[in-house]
């Protein structure tokens, strides 16, 4: 069965501090690809990310660097030097090859990161 | 260049009414799936069409029907509505489904069903 895990429910850390998102992932299929989204209180998911299986480089876009660890089905999410304006709830998502037929995105429960200036 | 854009923005209807609400996908996309985002949750998937289909379908009852129209717009009917579906409705759009590239979302339209 494919099921994305978010233990953390909510996360509180003052302005500036690191904080690590984590993200653990279940699939049969050895073709997959990952995603994180931020949803801002607007509603909206906004893309930050998206990896497939085959690429386990890390990744750094400024503030934001990115774990993909298959071994242990982890595909964490660092925030460095976190500002108020990254206060979101954040999803990670899991999508399959269903033979090509859909990029149908199976979501977890979310973080809440609220950063406190 | 507009994104995904969704209408009405908020809603409320009656136990047992039908509502429809609708998508305009991201200019030059052609794939629009519908998630259900309860309160607290994470959006959980309803359905998804490409080339005016239904390509694959989640876990919800007939009760949730959809339409793509030739211009990749889209629909989302849900009849005889009950309390629990309540819920933020997001639309995504995307490329091929089959080149698995990111889904742009729009910002949802918020169902309470009383």
């Amino acid at each position: 069965a494919q099921k994305v895990t978010q233990a953390q429910t909510e996360i509180s850390v003052v302005e500036k501090e690191d904080v690590t998102l984590d993200c653990v992932y279940e699939t049969r299929d050895t073709t997959y690809y990952l995603f994180w989204y931020k949803q801002p209180p607007s509603g909206e998911l906004v893309f930050l990310i998206r990896r497939n299986s085959f690429d386990e480089q890390n990744e750094i876009s400024g503030r934001y660097s990115w774990n993909f660890q298959k071994s242990t089905s982890s595909f964490n999410f660092t925030i460095t030097a976190s500002q108020v304006v990254d206060s979101a709830v954040y999803f990670c998502a899991l999508s399959e090859s269903y033979g090509g037929a859909t990029n149908k995105l199976i979501f977890g429960t979310g973080t809440l990161l609220a950063v406190q200036p | 260049d507009a994104g995904v854009t969704q209408s009405p923005t908020h809603l409320i209807k009656t136990r047992g009414q039908q509502v429809t609400l609708r998508c305009s996908p991201k200019s030059g996309h052609d794939t629009v799936s519908w998630y259900q985002q309860a309160l607290g949750q994470g959006p959980q998937f309803i359905f998804q069409y490409y080339e005016e289909e239904e390509r694959q379908r989640g876990n919800f009852p007939d009760r949730f029907s959809g339409h793509q129209f030739p211009n990749y717009s889209s629909e989302l009917n849900v009849n005889a509505l009950l309390l629990g579906d309540s819920a933020l409705y997001l639309c995504a759009s995307s490329l091929d489904p089959r080149d698995n590239t990111e889904a742009f979302f729009g910002q949802g339209t918020r169902l309470t069903v009383v």
